[in-house]
């Protein structure tokens, strides 16, 4: 995980509370991506950004936005938190468009009541 | 949803052991990457397939990209008790650079 941090490490939230989760690299990566991790289901993609001020909408989407202001960072903020929403995310980044190598965070674990 | 079935689901290994894993999909893939995830800790990248029938090795795993391009397979060679954890296969599609996941093998340790 080095070089990929991720803020908070854990959080609880209410139902319809806000907050949003921050990931910052060091590595000089261009793509950056969120992902949630649920048991049994793998990884699955909700948004990626391909380069600075671009995003695109992955496999699950609904419920959360996202922001790339800078190549540094990546921001994913959950408007009115869901119970649905309690999982692990992690960020990742790959070197550009065409590197399919992903390199992962530590994951943040959130739980909705 | 989900689009690579990996199995087994889990495996217990006794140390010493060579095991191995597969993954497969009704769809041609691109890409396969294996990844390996410890508790707490997010996945890390193992080893990286770009062409159809290629096997490569990284210490005492190997993986090969099948030559249908719709599976692939992770072998772990004399198991040791710190393989223990969770592996990934990933897949690209040549949409964009993203990347789909299995559901996991879940490596544990033999009582």
């Amino acid at each position: 995980n080095a070089g990929v941090t991720q803020t908070p490490k854990f959080q609880v939230l209410k139902t319809g509370q806000s907050m949003t989760l921050q990931c910052a690299q060091d590595m000089n990566h261009n793509s950056m991506y969120w992902y949630r991790q649920d048991p049994g289901m793998g990884l699955r993609l909700i948004y990626y950004s391909a380069s600075e001020g671009t995003t695109d909408k992955g496999e699950v989407p609904n419920g959360y936005n996202v922001s790339r202001l800078n190549k540094r960072e990546f921001s994913l903020r959950l408007e009115s938190a869901a119970p649905s929403q309690t999982s692990v995310y992690f960020c990742a980044l790959s070197l550009a468009t065409t590197s399919y190598e992903q390199y992962f965070g530590p994951g943040t674990r959130l739980t909705v009541t | 949803g989900q689009q690579l079935n990996q199995s087994p689901q889990s495996m217990f290994i006794q140390e010493g052991e060579d095991v191995s894993m597969n993954c497969t999909s009704s769809s041609i893939f691109n890409t396969w990457l294996w990844y390996k995830q410890d508790p707490g800790e997010g996945p890390v990248l193992l080893i990286a397939l770009y062409k159809a029938g290629e096997l490569t090795s990284n210490g005492r795993l190997t993986a090969q990209f099948g030559i249908t391009r719709k599976d692939s397979f992770l072998n772990i060679s004399a198991s040791i008790p710190s393989d223990v954890g969770i592996y990934f296969c990933a897949g690209d599609k040549a949409a964009g650079n993203k990347l789909t996941f299995g559901g996991g093998t879940r490596v544990l340790v033999k009582p």
